[in-house]
This record gives C-alpha cells, sequence and structure tokens, in this order.
C-alpha cells in the first residue's frame, strides 16, 4: 500500500546549525504536506507542496518537493530552540478523495542551546 | 476559539471498560477524521466522515470500535471492551476540503491499564 519514509528517525543539533528531513515514496505523490508537533502536542499543519519541483519558503524553513514527486524535503537554516518537535511529512493516501493523510513516521529534532 | 477540540483529553481506565470521546471540529469543515498516534509513531488513519455520513474506515478499526457523527458537527468515537493495546492517543482532526490542510485537536490521552 501506499507509504512514506521519512529519515532521519532522529537528529541532534547545536543551535544555530541548519536541518534536514527528507521524505520518500516509492509512488509518485498527489501532494505532500508537513505538519509539526512540539513535545505533548498534537500535529500543526505547515505546508502543502502540490507541483513537480515545487520549493516554497517560511522565514528559515525551505519545503521542496521532488522533479517526480516521490520525494520532499525540509531544510531549516541556522536552527532554534523553538524548533524543537518531530516534524511529520503526510501523502493523502487511498481512493477517492476522503483526503486521509499517510504520515511517515516522522524526524523528532532536538537543538541543544 | 475557533480550533478542534476533543474531550476528554485524558482517559484511564481498566481493561475491559467502555470509553467514548468526543470531538467537536471547526465550524465550516464538513470533513471529520480520526486518527490514533502511538508514541514515536506518525498518526494512522482511523475512519473518516463528510458531514453525517462515514465513508471510510481502516482496518485498524476493529468491531470494538464504532464512531458516529450524527447531525454532521460533532463526532463521538466508542471504544468497547477495552484492550491494553488501545493506549494510544486518538486525534481527531477537520479539514474544509479533500486536498487541504488537515486541523487537528489536541487529542485524548487513553491509558488502559
Amino acid at each position: 500500500g501506499q507509504q512514506v519514509m521519512q529519515i532521519p528517525q532522529y537528529q541532534h543539533v547545536q543551535e544555530g546549525e541548519d536541518f534536514t528531513t527528507y521524505c520518500n515514496s516509492s509512488t509518485t505523490l498527489s501532494n505532500i504536506q508537513w505538519y509539526k508537533q512540539r513535545p505533548g502536542g498534537h500535529p500543526v499543519f505547515l505546508i502543502q507542496l502540490v507541483k513537480s519541483g515545487e520549493v516554497k519558503k517560511q522565514k528559515r524553513l525551505t519545503f521542496q518537493f521532488g522533479e517526480a514527486k516521490k520525494n520532499s524535503s525540509l531544510h531549516i537554516t541556522a536552527t532554534q530552540t523553538t524548533d524543537v518537535g518531530t516534524y511529520f511529512c503526510a501523502e493523502r493516501g487511498g481512493s477517492g478523495n476522503t483526503g486521509k493523510l499517510i504520515f511517515g513516521q516522522g524526524t523528532t529534532l532536538q537543538v541543544k542551546p | 476559539d475557533t480550533g478542534v477540540s476533543q474531550d476528554p483529553r485524558h482517559k484511564i481506565t481498566k481493561r475491559g471498560q467502555n470509553v467514548t470521546f468526543r470531538c467537536d471540529p471547526i465550524s465550516e469543515h464538513n470533513r471529520l477524521y480520526w486518527y490514533r498516534q502511538t508514541l514515536g509513531q506518525g498518526p494512522e488513519f482511523l475512519t473518516y466522515f463528510q458531514n453525517e455520513a462515514q465513508l471510510e474506515k481502516s482496518r485498524l478499526l476493529s468491531d470494538r470500535f464504532s464512531a458516529e457523527r450524527p447531525k454532521g458537527s460533532f463526532s463521538t468515537l466508542e471504544i468497547q471492551r477495552t484492550e491494553q493495546g488501545d493506549s494510544a492517543m486518538y486525534l481527531c482532526a477537520s479539514s474544509p476540503g479533500a486536498g487541504l490542510a488537515g486541523y487537528f485537536g489536541p487529542g485524548t490521552r487513553l491509558t488502559v491499564t
């Protein structure tokens, strides 16, 4: 079935260092969404990518959708302690038009001050 | 407050008991989803409603699980004869459309002892 693989599972960085998480699929994705979940919190929508090769930026965050629409990445420049949390990619899965999300396993980011 | 709300936030129950959770979505969202999240994993899809119609159920949703959305507004998720394996965070999300962002509630953390 549909599945998105996310790497790495964990990442520890020093504050100010960059961070990247990758999301890969064996099948072509219709779109990819990224969510952030703070410790003890719930997933919060960050962005959606739809077009092949699309790049979107939100301040220090850069999101990219691969040309073949089989992979995506989230890059954070100059991490801050407020970036701590787990970052999930999610694809819209299933037949029909349900809009249900199939999540990757997530990358947990720890930032040392 | 215009976000998704869930009640209760925490529930501790003994194995074999029944539990019911409630989700109030964002009022103008006609799509409502239930997900389950265990430690270290991404949310897993359980079921989906469009208005009052339950249109998809995951194979994860055993016969002990039932969900309703009687008037197309709030939804309830009931687990009968709880088992220790049911211990998880149960997340509700709503969305205004199939390809749009999911807005998650704070979740109900269930512990079965």
